[in-house]
């Protein structure tokens, strides 16, 4: 099993609905998960980080963290065309001073 | 806040000289900043982990006398790219963690794209 496993996608969504973009992980992952979003050519982007169980809103973005099921997602609200791009998954590495692991990342496409 | 900037943002070297890439924390301060590699269409590869004032830890496979690490200071930290050869041309992309934060959010700089001919 990967650390950090994400459906690579595509996913496409059209512009307006929701966009629900899921990431397990292993038990050598631990605490602290993230969402980066990446544009083609770009570095990634901070756009959430979550810690504890349940649900933690920002903006059009929710995300979701199921730590029994060993499950995080994320989902973006009225999904817009700027809002494709690659969604990075990560969570830290337990004891290795912040280091975190990425999952392979999930194309998301909204088409108008 | 938390801004990582890096230079240069792209640079074109010919096989077997030295490139050496920046990586700033503008606005706080980064005991820990790390070194990532992206290859097109592939996910991030943690290359190394870089502590002020101390050595690099390397991941595994990652030649640590080819990709020279030096954080100088709790605001920067330099990556040398020794002897490439074409086969290192990809995206090299730092990022740090604030200090105060417990919580290990990674801010990215804006990457560097390295092409060796």
């Amino acid at each position: 099993q990967k650390e950090v496993e994400q459906n690579s996608g595509p996913l496409s969504v059209p512009e307006g609905a929701i966009a629900s973009l899921n990431c397990t992980y292993s038990d050598r992952v631990s605490q602290s998960f993230f969402w980066y979003r990446q544009y083609s050519g770009k570095s990634p982007e901070l756009i959430m980080s979550i810690y504890s169980n349940g649900d933690k809103e920002d903006g059009r973005f929710t995300a979701q963290l199921n730590k029994a099921s060993q499950y995080v997602s994320l989902l973006i609200r009225d999904s817009q065309p700027s809002d494709s791009a690659t969604y990075l998954c990560a969570g830290t590495a337990g004891n290795q001073g912040g280091k975190l692991i990425f999952g392979q990342g999930t194309e998301l496409s909204v088409k108008p | 806040g938390a801004v990582v900037s890096q230079h240069p943002s792209w640079v074109i070297c010919k096989s077997g000289t030295s490139v050496k890439i920046e990586c700033r924390s503008l606005d706080f301060q980064a005991t820990t900043m790390f070194w990532y590699r992206q290859f097109p269409k592939q996910s991030l590869m943690l290359m190394a982990t870089s502590n002020e004032g101390s050595k690099a830890t390397y991941e595994q496979g990652v030649e640590k006398d080819k990709f020279l690490i030096n954080h100088a200071s709790l605001t920067l930290s330099t990556l040398t790219v020794t002897s490439a050869h074409p086969e290192d041309s990809s995206f090299y992309i730092c990022s740090a963690t604030p200090d105060i934060s417990a919580s290990y959010e990674q801010y990215f700089g804006p990457g560097t794209r390295l092409t060796v001919t």
